[in-house]
């Protein structure tokens, strides 16, 4: 079975740029998050989806996060503008249902300058 | 919000050593998850626990819920190389099914 894909591994850019973040689930999974990780800690959560809706961005910074999932499959994450406490490792996950275990990709590193 | 604390930050020890972390939390969790993160890569889910007083082995690995449904531990048997990683407690609890991580434990192992 492969696992979640997450593209690209790295990205580079300085601050007040966009950027955004795609997300493959594993084939099935109903519900799929992103989350970020700063250096030091554990994963955060950002906002999480089942199926094309959202169930949860409570910890989600509107004002320059967006994420969206149209058709309930790939998801991305777009940061507008970004800021230099952005830089983190991007994390996607999902599971077959929200109650069930979490898989993750190996996530996005990004870097602000 | 959930908050859990995870001990120790950081363990140093050598191969062939028994390890035992653990986590705390200051609201009653349903379950308790337990991950391993390899540099550059994503967590990687080791055990499951969904019952209070569950005691689960997988490999040289045991967990425990615990009986409060606010503790849980992860003990290493017989450390490797490999075993090398930061390691994390994950709960889930109350209405939502949101995942609140620990801040992990470093765990480092002396050939």
């Amino acid at each position: 079975e492969a696992g979640v894909a997450q593209s690209p591994r790295y990205k580079i850019i300085e601050k007040r740029q966009s950027v955004a973040f795609w997300c493959n689930p594993i084939s099935g999974h109903a519900t799929l998050y992103w989350y970020q990780q700063i250096l030091g800690q554990g994963p955060k959560l950002l906002i999480q989806f089942q199926n094309n809706g959202v169930v949860d961005d409570s910890q989600l910074p509107k004002d320059r996060f967006s994420a969206e999932r149209l058709k309930g499959v790939d998801s991305t994450l777009k940061i507008q503008p970004a800021k230099l406490e952005d830089s983190a490792v991007y994390l996607c996950a999902s599971s077959l249902q929200d109650d069930q275990p979490q898989h993750f990709g190996d996530g996005t590193r990004l870097s602000i300058l | 919000g959930q908050q859990l604390n995870q001990s120790p930050q950081s363990m140093f020890i050598q191969e062939g050593e028994d390890v035992s972390m653990n986590c705390t939390s200051s609201s009653i969790f349903n379950t308790w998850l337990w991950y391993k993160q390899d540099p550059g890569e994503g967590p990687v889910l080791l055990i499951a626990l969904y019952k209070a007083g569950e005691l689960t082995s997988n490999g040289r690995l045991t967990a425990q819920f615990g009986i409060t449904r606010k503790d849980s531990f992860l003990n290493i048997s017989a450390s490797i190389p490999s075993d090398v990683g930061i390691y994390f407690c994950a709960g889930r609890g109350g209405s939502n099914y949101k995942l609140t991580f620990g801040k992990g434990t470093l765990l480092t192992v002396n050939p």
